[in-house]
Parts: structure tokens; C-alpha cells; sequence
């Protein structure tokens, strides 16, 4: 079975602070996607990142970076220089190929709040 | 412009009304999927589509029914056996091909049963 674990349940910093939101994955399938949402106060969840279990390459896009780790089944997510619009919800999630449908499990969520 | 379009952001029922929550994408993706979310808690399946008049239960699909009559669409009925139909609905959609590949969400339609 997949499991995805999100142990923090709200986080806040002040603005220009650096905040990394933890992620750690079970799953028994050697190969899979690891996926990083954002939620914003609208509801509407936006794509981040998507990272195959052959990738362990991190990834830095802008002020956000990832680290993903196989050894430790973990798939980090750093904000770097936070700003008041990085307040959000962010799920951390998991798929397997089974399919054409991606069925993907996500994990319980991150309340990101960045205080001015 | 592409995207999932979900109506009405709210809607409110009665208990014991069956009610049909809308999702329509103009992506061309073949594959359509609708998840709850109770607050504080990340989102679980309900029923997923690869093909049009195709679709499997999700995780949670007791109380709940769909169809697929057409790519673009993927309506979600909550029905009156559904115990708790109280959430935040949301409908996602993923390209073609072999996958798995990150979905596609629309901006959510907030149920509320009283």
C-alpha cells in the first residue's frame, strides 16, 4: 500500500524567513511520481512539481527548491526568502503506474502561513 | 483558455436531495477524477474515468454516482445515502498517455447539506 506523510501540520514564519515542508512516502513499487501541490485560500489545487523515482536530482525553480531522497523516502520542499503570497495549503503526493489514470494519493496537508 | 470549470462554487441542499455537482475541461485529457476534502485533511478519491463511458470507484465511492457520456464531462451526483455530504468537492482531469502525470484541478465546488 501507498501512504503519504506530511507530519507538520501548520507551520508560520515571518516574511523573508526560509521554511521547508516535509514529506516522507511509502510504497513498495520501485517505480512512481512524487508530486508537490499548492492550495491557496481559493480552493483551486495548482501543479508544483512532479519528480519520477529515477530522478533523485534536486530541483530548483525561483525561490522554491526540492530534495528528494530515496533513502530516507523523502521528497522535501524549501522556500527560500517566504513572501505573505506563499500562504497556502501544500499536499505532498504519491502515484504509482498502474495506469493511464494516475491514481494519486496525497498526503494530509501543510498549512503555510507567512506573516508580514 | 484550457481549464476545468466546476459550477456552482456553492450549493446548498437539503437533507435527503440527491444533488449533481458539475465538471466540464476542455483539455482534451482523457482521464477525469473527483476527490473529496473535509477541512483539515487532504483529498480522497471518490470515482475516477480513464475513457468516456468508463469509471471506478474510488476510495470512498459509497452514497456517490457518476457518468461519462462525454470526454469533456464528468458529473458527480451525491445521492441521499451518502451519511456526511458535507465538503469541499474537487474535479481534476490528467493528459493521455502512459502516466502517471500530475492532474489537472478545477477551482472546487463547497457542498452543504443541512
Amino acid at each position: 500500500a501507498q501512504k503519504v506523510t506530511q507530519a507538520q501540520t501548520e507551520i508560520s514564519v515571518v516574511e523573508k524567513e526560509d521554511v521547508t515542508l516535509d514529506c516522507v512516502y511509502e510504497t513498495r513499487d520501485t517505480t512512481y511520481y512524487l508530486f508537490w501541490y499548492k492550495q491557496p485560500p481559493s480552493g483551486e489545487l495548482v501543479f508544483l512539481i512532479r519528480r519520477n523515482s529515477f530522478d533523485e536530482q534536486n530541483e530548483i525553480s525561483g525561490r522554491y527548491s526540492w530534495n528528494f531522497q530515496k533513502s530516507t523516502s523523502s521528497f522535501n520542499f524549501t522556500i527560500t526568502a517566504s513572501q505573505v503570497v506563499d500562504s497556502a495549503v501544500y499536499f505532498c503526493a504519491l502515484s504509482v503506474l498502474y495506469s493511464s489514470a494516475s491514481k494519486i494519493i496525497f498526503g494530509s496537508g501543510t498549512r503555510l502561513s507567512i506573516r508580514p | 483558455d484550457g481549464g476545468i470549470t466546476q459550477s456552482p462554487k456553492y450549493l446548498f441542499r437539503k437533507e435527503g436531495q440527491n444533488v449533481t455537482l458539475s465538471c466540464e475541461q476542455n483539455l482534451n485529457h482523457d482521464a477525469m477524477y473527483w476527490y473529496r476534502q473535509d477541512p483539515g485533511q487532504g483529498l480522497r478519491l471518490i470515482y475516477y474515468s480513464q475513457i468516456v463511458n468508463d469509471f471506478q470507484k474510488g476510495d470512498i465511492a459509497e452514497g456517490y454516482s457518476v457518468s461519462r457520456e462525454k470526454k469533456e464531462s464528468f458529473p458527480l451526483t451525491v445521492t441521499s445515502a451518502q451519511k456526511n455530504p458535507t465538503a469541499f468537492y474537487l474535479c481534476a482531469s490528467s493528459p493521455p498517455g502512459q502516466g502517471p502525470y500530475e492532474q489537472y484541478f478545477g477551482p472546487g465546488t463547497r457542498l452543504t447539506v443541512t
